[in-house]
């Protein structure tokens, strides 16, 4: 069964401060990604990567920085958060392109006052 | 412009009966369409997904169709359970001939089921 996890599941901060949102996948999947969910809207993809070291921007990139430290560890970096960034944060993996399965972690809930 | 578009937004049921959930698509090249079951608070379980044309696929209760041609796909839930309160969301898959494939998300469809 594949496994994603995040941390933490709940994050309030204030406008301005520095956020780091993490995310761990044990299934060897190359790739990993970063979405952000509101109401209203489907996900809409951050950042993703391809492998270690690699970055790939995605649709909504602005405000947010993202790093592949290793194959198992992606992170979302929000250096000056901003009230607008109040969401529900979802990391996710797979194998490969295609259709191959992405396999959701349970999603981090980020509130900016 | 959104993509993805389900419909309804929500439904309310009562356990036993059946439901259908509905996903039209503007998203091109079209490479495949998957269902996926958001619980509350939680992340996104996959349930199908249908990659040809007129492709139709079971999973226990859950079948879902898709049509490439209409751009159209159904979820249909038979014999509803109150496990199945939760947000079905379709996605549709795009392969632009990269080994990564760009997936466009629908809003969901809210399932409520009743006793």
């Amino acid at each position: 069964e594949a496994a994603v996890t995040q941390s933490p599941r709940n994050k309030v901060t204030v406008t301005g401060g520095n956020v780091t949102l993490s995310c761990r996948q044990t299934n060897s999947h190359n790739y990993m990604y970063w979405y952000r969910q509101d109401t209203g809207h489907g996900l809409r993809l951050i950042h993703y990567s391809y492998g270690a070291g690699n970055l790939q921007i995605g649709d909504v990139p602005d405000g947010y920085k993202a790093t592949r430290t290793t194959q198992e560890d992606f992170f979302l970096l929000l250096e000056l958060a901003s009230p607008s960034q109040t969401s529900l944060y979802f990391c996710a993996s797979s194998g490969g392109g295609g259709y191959a399965e992405q396999f959701f972690g349970p999603g981090t809930r980020l509130t900016v006052l | 412009k959104t993509q993805v578009e389900q419909s309804p937004q929500s439904l309310v049921v009562r356990q036993g009966e059946n439901c259908v959930l509905q996903c039209n698509y503007s998203v091109t090249p079209d490479n495949h369409l998957r269902w996926f079951k958001q619980d509350t608070g939680k992340g996104l379980v996959s349930l199908t997904v249908l990659v040809h044309e007129n492709d139709k696929t079971s999973n226990g209760r859950y079948s879902a169709t898709l049509d490439k041609d209409a751009k159209h796909s159904t979820l249909h839930i038979t014999a509803t359970l109150l496990d199945d309160t939760a947000t079905y969301i379709c996605v549709v898959g795009v392969n632009r001939g990269s080994a990564l494939g760009r997936l466009h998300f629908g809003a969901g469809t809210q399932l409520i089921v009743i006793p």
